[in-house]
């Protein structure tokens, strides 16, 4: 079986701080994972992924994720951030011989001026 | 380009009714994902389709719910005698994926959803 933990349904942070938002995640196989943004009433947006390779992954709008095998975690990372970030936040993993992708439940970020 | 889009965007209905949900993919995307957003929370997958062919229809909650899906384009989710516990936000995805092989970190791309309402 292939699952996902987001502990935090919603994180604050001030402008120009970094941020962080967790992802643990559970698979059989080596995962695939991805990170991706829901603005309001509006569809999600893929952020980033890891297929393999190093384990520091840059992608959209300045985020970077940190894969960590051995603590199974993929945490969103920003160095500074902007009240323009303030969205929904969905981390997902894929095992091979799944077909699709499995979310977590999501965590909310917003960001304070 | 044009991405992913759905249709209605917002349909209430009332209990008993049946829904067709539309959703246009990418412009050849073989693989289409339908997924149910509830309030607060995650994704909940659907179904998958691979062309026009569904290998993995696991997700589907009832038998009130089936989709199909015309060649490699439009796909239809409908939902037979829909019941409060419809309500939630549908939404469709598309990837680049080839037929026969599954392309297992080719990422997914959402349309903007339709909110369904059940009163």
């Amino acid at each position: 079986a292939q699952s996902v933990a987001q502990p935090e349904d919603q994180v604050n942070v001030a402008e120009g701080n970094p941020l962080t938002v967790k992802c643990t995640y559970s698979v059989s196989g080596n995962p695939y994972l991805f990170w991706y943004v829901q603005y309001p009433n509006r569809g999600l947006q893929f952020l980033l992924k890891y297929i393999t390779g190093d384990n520091l992954v840059k992608g959209s709008y300045g985020f970077e994720a940190e894969f960590n095998k051995s603590q199974t975690s993929f945490h969103l990372k920003k160095p500074s951030a902007l009240v323009s970030d303030s969205a929904l936040y969905f981390c997902a993993v894929r095992d091979r011989g799944y077909s699709t992708l499995t979310f977590g439940k999501g965590t909310m970020l917003l960001v304070s001026p | 380009g044009a991405g992913v889009s759905q249709s209605p965007s917002n349909k209430v209905t009332e209990k008993g009714k049946d829904v067709e949900l539309r959703c246009d993919p990418i412009s050849g995307h073989t693989a289409l994902y339908w997924y149910r957003q509830r309030l607060g929370q995650g994704l909940e997958f659907l179904i998958y389709f691979q062309g026009n062919s569904a290998p993995d229809k696991s997700g589907l909650p009832s038998d009130r719910f089936s989709a199909e899906r015309t060649g490699e384009s439009v796909s239809t989710l409908t939902i037979q005698r829909t019941q409060q516990e419809d309500s939630a936000v549908y939404l469709c995805a598309s990837s680049p994926s080839r037929v026969g092989v599954q392309n297992y970190y080719n990422e997914q791309f959402f349309g903007p959803g339709t909110r369904l309402t059940v009163l």
